[in-house]
């Protein structure tokens, strides 16, 4: 079956570091892969979209990579900073309208001044 | 970008009864979707609510237990039906962005419930 796998355990870094999160998945060809943030207590809120022919893309302090061989996305926030603390989801979507969006467990990030 | 509000964003609830839970988008959508969260666990779509027909159902959900209302483009309802500690959980709306960017979702803030 499908499978999306984000680092279970929480991250911690020092402020001004870069954070870099992962998600892997198996059994799967997204056409799409997204990164969102969720804050306790809120709804996810979308970041940024790669699709399967991007290699990467970027939005202002922020990086995803998509690397489609190795079932593999990297997403990095360069000079963090500890408004930066949230939990960070991926999702899969796939080619046609009716294929419904997975999302990973999420992974903790807490930047440490 | 589309605005959403539930209500309530959170309760408390006896075994056995039911809770509905309100999702108001500021916008005209085709679709929203029904989202819960439990702990420390990813999202899990409960059903896809289009306006005029039934909501599909995902497996392992089912209309006795969560149905389901969508009476306009811009609002849809949720019941969780007798419940019991197991629901216990956030349950979060949705709807697809519309533009560039079709496949993203905006995010109702959530509803956490507890059942006691």
């Amino acid at each position: 079956s499908q499978k999306i796998e984000q680092n279970s355990e929480a991250l911690n870094i020092q402020e001004g570091k870069t954070a870099t999160l992962t998600c892997n998945y198996t059994n799967y060809s997204p056409a799409y892969l997204q990164w969102y943030r969720q804050d306790p207590g809120r709804g996810p809120v979308f970041l940024l979209l790669i699709r399967e022919n991007e290699k990467e893309k970027r939005k202002e302090r922020l990086k995803v990579t998509f690397d489609t061989t190795l079932k593999q996305s990297l997403f990095h926030i360069t000079a963090s900073q500890p408004a930066d603390s949230a939990t960070y989801l991926c999702a899969l979507d796939g080619y046609s309208s009716a294929s419904k969006i997975i999302f990973g467990s999420g992974t903790r990030l807490s930047i440490r001044p | 970008s589309a605005v959403i509000s539930q209500k309530p964003s959170r309760d408390i609830c006896q075994r056995g009864t039911s809770l509905t839970i309100q999702c108001q988008v500021d916008s005209q959508v085709t679709m929203m979707f029904w989202y819960r969260q439990q702990p420390g666990q990813s999202l899990t779509l409960i059903a896809t609510a289009n306006q005029g027909s039934e909501a599909t159902y995902e497996s392992g959900f089912v209309i006795d237990k969560f149905p389901i209302s969508r009476p306009n483009l811009t609002f849809s309802t949720l019941t969780v039906s007798n419940m019991s500690p197991e629901d216990s959980s956030i349950y979060l709306c949705s709807v697809e962005a519309t533009g560039t960017d079709t496949d993203t979702q905006y995010f109702g803030p959530g509803t956490r419930l507890t059942v006691l």
